[in-house]
This record gives C-alpha cells, structure tokens and sequence, in this order.
C-alpha cells in the first residue's frame, strides 16, 4: 500500500523568508503522481504544484518549487520570499498512473510571522 | 469556469432528518469525488463517480447515498447521521486519468460544514 509521511506537525517561517516543507512516500509503482496541496482557515483545498514521477525536472509555479528525489522517494516544497498569504495546512498527495484514490500525508501546519 | 460550487455552506441537522449536499462543477470532469475531513486531518475519500458511475466506494455506511444525476452535478443524500458525522464534505473533481495535461490533479469546492445535534 502506498503511504505518505509528512514529518513536521507545524512549521514557522518569517515574512519574505524561505521554507522546506518535506515529505516522503512510499511505493512499488514507477508511474505516479505527488502533488502539495495547500488547505488555508478558509478550508478550500488548492493545487500548489504537481509532479509526474517520469519527469527529472523538479516543477515550479512561481514562489513554489519542488524537489523531486524519486530514488530517496522524497518530495519537497520550498515556498521562497514567504508571505501572509501562505499560511495555511499545506498536505502532500500520492496518485498512481490510471487510478482515483489520492493518498494525503497528515498535513504540515505553517505560520507566517510578520 | 473552473470552480466546484459547493451548497449548502453550512447545514445542522438532527439525527432523523434527511437532508442533501450538492456539488456541481462546469469543467467537463468525469470524475467527482467526496471526500470527508475532520479537524485538522487530510480529507477521506467516501465515494468517487467516473462517468457518472459509482467506481469506488470507501465502504461508507449507508446512511450516506451519493447521486450523480448528470456529469456535472453530485449529491450526498443524508439520512439518520450520527453526531461523530459532523464534519466538513468537500466535493472534488478532475479530468479522467491517462495521461493528459491535468489528469489527476483535483479541483476542490470550499465544502460543507455538516453538524449533526
């Protein structure tokens, strides 16, 4: 069975800074898909950045960029220049190739000091 | 449109109402999903339709009965609930799996904060 584990409960990060948020998962399949979905006080889960495990290339979307370690089955977020806007639960997700059940790790709470 | 529009936001009910969430998408996704989430846990998967066909569902008890009328309407039919219920319902949809650009990815609506009394 597939797992997701994202190691840190909560996590702080001053305004403008940057932070890592990690995540590990576990896994047979070689075709897959991770995801960082990030989940703000007003609950509406939003895409941050996806990853298709047959890529090399680390993805990024603006402030967000991830690094996709797929031997270490590793996938971290960086949230560079951090601002209010980013605080949120942040979770990390698991798919596999032709299949609909999303695996979501525990979730990573992050605060934004000004 | 790209938004999953959940109603009610909110819904209290007592334990022998019936009462039903609704969720419709415009993005010609083939697959919807609920989900439930309690506080400060990731969201469950309960049921999800593909082509508007029940393809998974998470051995949820029968008190809860998802409808998908159309490809882009969901409902969840509630009927008997019990307190450890309540929580919050998010409605999701996505593209169908395979490999185009999006697949997979979900699109979730903003949910439905369910209290059962």
């Amino acid at each position: 069975a597939q797992t997701v584990t994202q190691s840190q409960p909560e996590m702080s990060v001053q305004e403008a800074e940057t932070v890592t948020l990690s995540c590990t998962y576990d896994t047979s399949e070689s075709d897959y898909y991770l995801f960082w979905y990030k989940q703000p006080p007003s609950r509406q889960m939003i895409l941050v950045i996806r990853q298709e495990a047959y890529k090399q290339q680390n993805a990024t979307e603006n402030r967000f960029s991830v690094n996709f370690q797929k031997a270490a089955k590793s996938f971290s977020l960086k949230i560079s220049d951090s601002q209010l806007g980013d605080a949120a639960m942040y979770f990390c997700a698991y798919i596999r190739e032709s299949y609909q059940k999303v695996t979501f790790g525990i979730g990573t709470k992050l605060q934004v000091i000004p | 449109d790209t938004e999953v529009t959940q109603t009610p936001k909110h819904l209290v009910m007592g334990m022998t109402n019936k009462k039903s969430l609704k969720c419709e998408q415009h993005m010609g996704h083939r697959a919807m999903y609920w989900y439930k989430q309690k506080a400060k846990k990731p969201p469950e998967l309960m049921f999800v339709y593909s082509y508007e066909k029940l393809s998974i569902n998470e051995s949820v008890p029968s008190r809860f009965s998802p409808e998908c009328p159309n490809s882009s309407l969901l409902n969840l039919h509630l009927h008997a609930l019990q307190p450890e219920d309540s929580a919050l319902y998010l409605c999701a949809s996505s593209r169908p799996t395979g490999g185009s650009s999006g697949a997979n990815v979900l699109t979730f609506g903003a949910g439905s904060r369910l209290t059962v009394l």
